[in-house]
């Protein structure tokens, strides 16, 4: 399998602009998750999904922010509109367990906002 | 709120000596424990789960501890080796949901030197 793949793997962007990332999970995953990494704040957990469907968002920040899962295989983060405290590397995991599981994760998308 | 702790400061080690990572964390009961190491550039990758029940875990060179009285896992690597470079991220897990709603440390960054 080739992993979890995340596009675009860098973003810069304008204040303002809608920002798309990407993710297609490892196949036969069930849970799929949406982390952003800073320097100050580490690895924060923005949403995740359990068979397509969204378990757990209140780790997203605010409005601006959505993330779909239409399929078991795609899913989509949104920020809408982006701001430069977006800044940030954006990473996609997938899991085939619950609880316990182990994570895989992509290689991330790094955003710059301007 | 839930707090995790790691060595913010890099941890300088020469090579075959044996390298002691340290995360506490507060406020939490988490059921499992995990270790992932994380290259510049690149998702983190899972080392390692251990579970409340279980005292110390090991694979090949890496052995954990987790002791829930004090809150603190402690991470160990023997032999250390220049290729063991990177940042190493602790993740409780909390009992909430169904899924592995791991929250990460900061991560410690180990540089083994010659």
């Amino acid at each position: 399998d080739a992993g979890v793949i995340q596009s675009p793997r860098h973003e810069v962007t304008e204040m303002g602009q809608e920002v798309t990332l990407r993710c297609k999970p490892i196949s036969g995953h069930d849970y799929l998750f949406w982390y952003r990494q800073t320097m100050m704040r580490g690895l924060e957990l923005l949403i995740y999904f359990n068979n397509n469907v969204p378990i757990d968002d209140s780790g997203m920040p605010e409005d601006r922010f959505s993330a779909k899962m239409p399929n078991a295989s795609f899913s989509t983060l949104k920020i809408q509109p982006s701001e430069p405290r977006d800044s940030a590397v954006y990473f996609c995991a997938s899991s085939s367990q619950g609880k316990g599981g182990e994570l895989f994760f992509g290689e991330g998308s790094r955003l710059t906002v301007l | 709120s839930q707090k995790i702790e790691q060595n913010s400061e890099a941890l300088n080690i020469q090579e075959g000596k044996t390298a002691t990572l340290t995360c506490n964390y507060t406020n939490y009961s988490p059921a499992y424990l995990q270790w992932y190491r994380q290259d510049p550039g690149r998702g983190p990758v899972f080392l390692l789960l251990i579970r409340e029940n279980e005292k110390e875990k090991r694979k090949e060179r890496l052995k954990v501890t987790f002791d829930t009285t004090l809150k603190q896992s402690l991470f160990h690597i023997t032999a250390s080796q220049p290729a063991d470079s990177a940042t190493y991220l602790c993740a409780p897990e909390g009992e909430d949901g169904t899924a592995s709603k791991l929250t990460f440390g900061t991560g410690t960054r180990l540089q083994v030197t010659l």
